[in-house]
């Protein structure tokens, strides 16, 4: 079973230092999400992508954060300068635009701790 | 703004009691409904959807309906089990392929 992955699963840092989180969709889906997801809450939409092309990008997700999908296939987060606010879980999903089955499928995600 | 609600858990239950866990939601337009689920140490699964009003989404015993008079898309199962112990999210989206708003989650408990 190919799902979706993401590495690490849980990552611990201190205030102020870079980390960049890899997702791995599905491998024939086009699209590709980011999610935040604080304790207690639903997840919050970060950014999407279609295929290489960065589509939308929230509010929420600041300088700091960066994401690409180089080759149209696994995906990275960046954050910069990370701050104690930046703890959270990252999720990432993938769907197939034009499937008959068109749903957002999810990663376990990555769990930040930022000291 | 498109927005969702549901109601505050934790919900505890016995084995086999009936189950509701309310949803209502604020949205411009036709939206699509769901919800996902999430066991402990899983990620998020697509429990079932609805797309259009009046649709009825159902998977594992669980149902829920789109009401577009209401704006609810509530959900339900007729005698629940202890397995289905979770926290479960209720979910709009303009389609099914675009960015998912979610309510807050409601954690359910099921005793035997």
């Amino acid at each position: 079973d190919t799902g979706v992955s993401q590495d690490p699963r849980h990552k611990i840092t201190k205030r102020g230092q870079n980390v960049t989180f890899r997702c791995d969709p599905i491998s024939e889906h086009n699209r590709l999400y980011w999610y935040r997801q604080t304790l207690g809450q639903g997840p919050e939409f970060l950014t999407y992508f279609q295929n290489e092309a960065q589509l939308e990008k929230s509010r929420l997700l600041s300088d700091r954060f960066s994401a690409e999908r180089p080759k149209g296939s696994f995906s990275t987060l960046e954050i910069q300068r990370t701050e104690q606010g930046d703890s959270a879980m990252y999720l990432c999903a993938s769907s197939l635009v034009g499937s008959r089955e068109e749903t957002q499928y999810f990663g376990p995600g990555t769990r930040l701790l930022v000291l | 703004g498109n927005s969702v609600t549901q109601m505050e858990g934790p919900v505890t239950l016995s084995e086999e009691a009936f189950l509701t866990i309310n949803c209502t939601y604020t949205a411009t337009g036709y939206p699509s409904l769901f919800w996902y689920v999430q066991y402990p140490g899983e990620g998020l699964q697509l429990l079932l959807k609805a797309t259009k009003a009046d649709d009825k989404g159902s998977n594992k015993g669980f149902e829920a309906t789109y009401r577009k008079e209401t704006t609810s898309f509530h959900l339900e199962k007729g005698s629940v089990q202890v397995s289905d112990s979770a926290v479960y999210f209720c979910a709009l989206s303009r389609d099914s392929n675009y960015q998912l708003i979610w309510g807050a989650g409601t954690k359910l408990i099921i005793k035997p």
